[in-house]
């Protein structure tokens, strides 16, 4: 199993532009989480989808969209790339939600500059 | 929304004593569990602490759920320069299992 895959590992975006961060998980798992990490802040949750079809916002939504259309891949779209956007961006997965709070497994990150 | 403490921000250690990290909450945690992230690395679990009271050990490592379930801690026993990284706890909020996080403490280790 590669477990949780990301890519790119590194991009630097201009201000304005827009991409797509991937995410995969070849462990069927349910629940896939997107996460930033900036300097002091921890990591704070952006979106996480609970299954296929499914998802939420988290704690720090804005400027980001999510969709879920397989159990396999969980993409992150950045809509008009800001400066304010450069961070470190972790994919992470776990088997369920809900309580029974199952392990989560973190992709390898993405490193992301905007100028 | 809830929030999770954890203290201290940043922690020097010399190779060989002892180090530990807090993690409270004003509100009771539901659980908590514990990562490692090495330098340049993602985070990796460690261990989920679910009882009130419960100790927990990994070789080295000790980690303690209060007894109110208001807080916790991981204690590394005589630190090695392996040990370098940053310690997160984080809880679960609730039925959609998402995770909130302290904001870590980075530990370094001087040979």
């Amino acid at each position: 199993n590669a477990g949780v895959t990301q890519t790119p590992k590194f991009q630097v975006l201009k201000t304005g532009q827009s991409m797509t961060l991937q995410c995969a998980q070849d462990m069927n798992h349910e629940y896939m989480s997107w996460y930033r990490q900036d300097p002091g802040m921890g990591l704070r949750l952006i979106h996480y989808s609970v299954g296929a079809g499914i998802t939420d916002q988290g704690e720090v939504p804005n400027g980001y969209n999510v969709s879920r259309s397989t159990t396999e891949d969980f993409p992150l779209r950045l809509l008009s790339a800001a400066p304010s956007q450069t961070s470190v961006y972790f994919c992470a997965s776990s088997r369920a939600s809900g309580s029974s709070a199952d392990t989560q497994y973190f992709g390898p990150g993405t490193r992301l500059t905007v100028l | 929304g809830q929030q999770v403490m954890q203290i201290p921000q940043y922690q020097h250690v010399q190779e060989g004593e002892d180090f530990t990290t807090y993690c409270n909450s004003s509100t009771t945690l539901s659980n908590i569990q514990w990562y490692k992230q090495r330098p340049g690395g993602h985070p990796v679990f460690l261990i989920q602490l679910v009882k009130s009271g419960e100790v927990k050990k990994q070789k080295r490592l000790t980690f303690q759920f209060g007894e109110a379930k208001k807080n916790s801690s991981l204690h590394i026993t005589a630190t090695q320069t392996t040990d370098v990284g940053t310690y997160f706890c984080a809880d679960h909020t609730g039925s959609q299992g998402n995770l909130i996080f302290g904001k870590g403490t980075k530990l370094s280790v001087k040979p």
